[in-house]
């Protein structure tokens, strides 16, 4: 299957500070990526949906400009949590979709973010 | 707006039993629906898909059914292995094709050696 790589698989950082995630389809080009938020035994929430060269479309109840979504090529796309609170300590999956017409989407390893 | 609902949320059984994991969705209008894997602090790894036009899909040991209009979707394990032990989720995607999918809370699943 199709592999989507996410850097970095972890990070820590302090409250009030901003924090990139990067989301990559390596081996084909994605129009479409999801960004996912995950909390301990949940099930996947979507946060946002991004297409590559427009402005990406949140979900209810998501802040944009808290939860920023740039996804400048074909193969890739990136959220940044600015000014980040303790209570978006959680794991961020992109996922990428892939083929038209049978539209099969693929999963990034995730990232685990905590914020102290 | 979709719901999806995964039974049962765990399941433990011995190795070499034969399984089925059962998903179902509120709004029949799909496009297609996937099966993945997801192992603790993982990403997902995609198991099968299956098209709104069809009725099944294999992969090796595993088989998913689709019964769009009643709205349940099945996945069949044949001969469990230790190595299956992960939470499986089911998820849909809207009739327009590119929307986001919507999951289930998933089946953990326990195979004893």
């Amino acid at each position: 299957g199709a592999v989507v790589s996410q850097h970095p698989s972890r990070v820590i950082c302090k409250s009030g500070t901003s924090v990139k995630i990067e989301c990559r389809s390596l081996d084909f080009q994605a129009t479409t990526m999801f960004w996912y938020r995950q909390f301990p035994k949940k099930s996947l929430m979507l946060m946002a949906t991004s297409n590559e060269g427009s402005k990406a479309t949140y979900e209810q109840g998501v802040e944009k400009d808290k939860f920023l979504i740039n996804h400048a090529s074909l193969t890739l796309s990136t959220l940044t949590v600015t000014s980040a609170h303790p209570e978006d300590s959680s794991f961020y999956i992109c996922s990428a979709l892939w083929g038209q017409g049978r539209y099969e989407q693929y999963f990034g390893p995730g990232t685990r973010l905590t914020v102290t | 707006k979709q719901e999806v609902t995964q039974i049962p949320a765990a399941l433990s059984v011995p190795e070499g039993e034969n399984l089925v994991l059962n998903c179902s969705f509120t709004d029949s209008a799909i496009y297609n629906l996937q099966w993945f894997r997801q192992d603790p602090g993982k990403g997902l790894t995609s198991l099968l898909l299956i098209q709104s036009s069809q009725r099944e899909q294999t992969s090796g040991r595993l088989n998913a059914s689709l019964d769009k209009s009643s709205g349940r979707s099945t996945l069949y394990i044949a001969a469990s292995q230790p190595g299956d032990s992960a939470t499986y989720l089911c998820a849909v995607r809207g009739g327009g094709g590119a929307d986001g999918l919507t999951f289930g809370k998933g089946t953990h699943l326990i195979i004893q050696p």
